[in-house]
This record gives structure tokens, C-alpha cells and sequence, in this order.
């Protein structure tokens, strides 16, 4: 199972808004609905951010949210903070594996 | 509170084994389905290994299959991970998380907790 191919950087100042990609394919992303994202600061456990598609959960703030359309899922941060600055990964349920995650994106606040 | 505490990594030499433990606390452990899941130093997440709340069902990525097996001790509160025949590239910290819910008891849907790590370093 390929992991899920996501931009390896993505950059942004104070108060704007990114978009991060998480593309697979219809074995995984486009044929389920459980796609989640994940927010790691460097040398600590990720941290749930998003699940299933577009569900966020208790204590996670509202400038998170997902999407996806067709085999294309998306992680969309906005009123970007300094905080923000981390990794983020996809990942989904795959009928082959049954779990993969994406390639990981590095979230830079400028 | 959630809480999950890894131990058992360590340095190993290539071929040798190690035992993971994952000590689970404030939800009803033997409900939910458990992962492992990894990360190379430098490097992205990857899926080790599940299993079922009841332990009767167990998953691999192809990684691993044959020479890790996951387990738990649903009296204990404990998740294991027994790694023979390591190599190299299994060094990485070692995650125990918990999995959101199985549906249809296949399926999983995310991780919600998510320990601190243990590393695991496989040198001679």
C-alpha cells in the first residue's frame, strides 16, 4: 500500500488561510468516508485534528476543516496562527492494508 | 482522562527481538480496537498493526507481517507489540493509539489517543 501523496510544504502568514491536499486513490480516499488528519509538533505525538472527512473533535478549533471530493481530500487552516506551524498528515481506511497516511506536509507560518 | 504510556524500547542488535507495552487508562480499554503506529527518525507516520477490542482479530502492514504480533491483556489494560527478526529500518518511535471506533468490525475510522512513544533502535 502506497502511502497517500500530500505537497511536502505549504506556507502562510498570520490570519490567511492554506489548504492542504491529500490525494489517493478509490481503493482508499475516494471509496470510504474515513479520512482523518493529523498535527505533530516536532518531537511530540500527533494529535487528532479531523475525522471522518470533516469531523472535528471536542477541543480542536474551528479554524480546522475538511473536505474531499472525488479521490482528493483536504485539511483547510484558517486566521493561520503561529501555533499552527507544524506537520500534518492524511490518512484513510484502505481495503488493502486496512490503514495507510499520507507522505506528511510541514505547515510554515511566515 | 485518556492516557497511554509506551515502554520496552530500547537498542537491539539486527535479527534480535523486543517486546513493546502499552499501558491504557480512563475509558474501558477492552471496547475500543488498538495501533501501533511508527515513525522512522526524520520521517513520515506509518501503520504497524491492530487489533480488535476483543484481541479475536489482529492486522499487519506488509512491513511487518510474519515477524510482529500484536496483542492485549484486556485485565491488565495493556496493549503488546512482540518485534522478532528486527532490521534496521524498523528503528523508529513506536505509538500505541487508540482507534476511534471499527465499524462493521473491519474498519477503522482514526486514532483519537495517541501515547508519547517509545524508541526502538536496531544497530549492531
Amino acid at each position: 500500500q502506497s502511502a497517500l501523496t500530500q505537497p511536502a510544504s505549504v506556507s502562510g502568514s498570520p490570519g490567511q488561510s492554506i489548504t492542504i491536499s491529500c490525494t489517493g486513490t478509490s481503493s482508499d480516499v475516494g471509496g470510504y468516508n474515513y479520512v482523518s488528519w493529523y498535527q505533530q509538533h516536532p518531537g511530540k505525538a500527533p494529535k487528532l485534528m479531523i475525522y471522518e472527512v470533516s469531523n472535528r473533535p471536542s477541543g480542536v478549533s474551528n479554524r480546522f476543516s475538511g473536505s474531499k471530493s472525488g479521490n482528493t481530500a483536504s485539511l483547510t487552516i484558517s486566521g493561520l496562527q503561529a501555533e499552527d506551524e507544524a506537520d500534518f498528515y492524511c490518512s484513510s481506511y484502505t481495503s488493502s492494508s486496512p490503514w495507510v497516511f499520507g507522505t506528511g506536509t510541514k505547515v510554515t507560518v511566515l | 482522562e485518556v492516557q497511554l504510556v509506551e515502554s520496552g524500547g530500547g537498542l537491539v542488535q539486527p535479527g534480535g527481538s523486543l517486546r513493546l507495552s502499552c499501558a491504557a487508562s480512563g475509558f474501558t480499554f477492552s471496547s475500543y480496537a488498538m495501533s501501533w503506529v511508527r515513525q522512522a527518525p526524520g520521517k513520515g507516520l506509518e501503520w504497524v498493526s491492530a487489533i480488535s477490542g476483543s484481541g479475536g482479530s489482529t492486522y499487519y502492514a506488509d512491513s511487518v507481517k510474519g515477524r510482529f504480533t500484536i496483542s492485549r491483556d484486556n485485565s491488565k489494560n495493556t496493549l503488546y507489540l512482540q518485534m522478532n527478526s528486527l532490521r534496521a529500518e524498523d528503528t523508529a518511535v513506536y505509538y500505541c493509539a487508540k482507534v476511534i471506533t471499527m465499524v462493521r468490525g473491519v474498519i477503522i475510522t482514526g486514532f483519537d489517543y495517541w501515547g508519547q512513544g517509545t524508541l526502538v533502535t536496531v544497530s549492531s
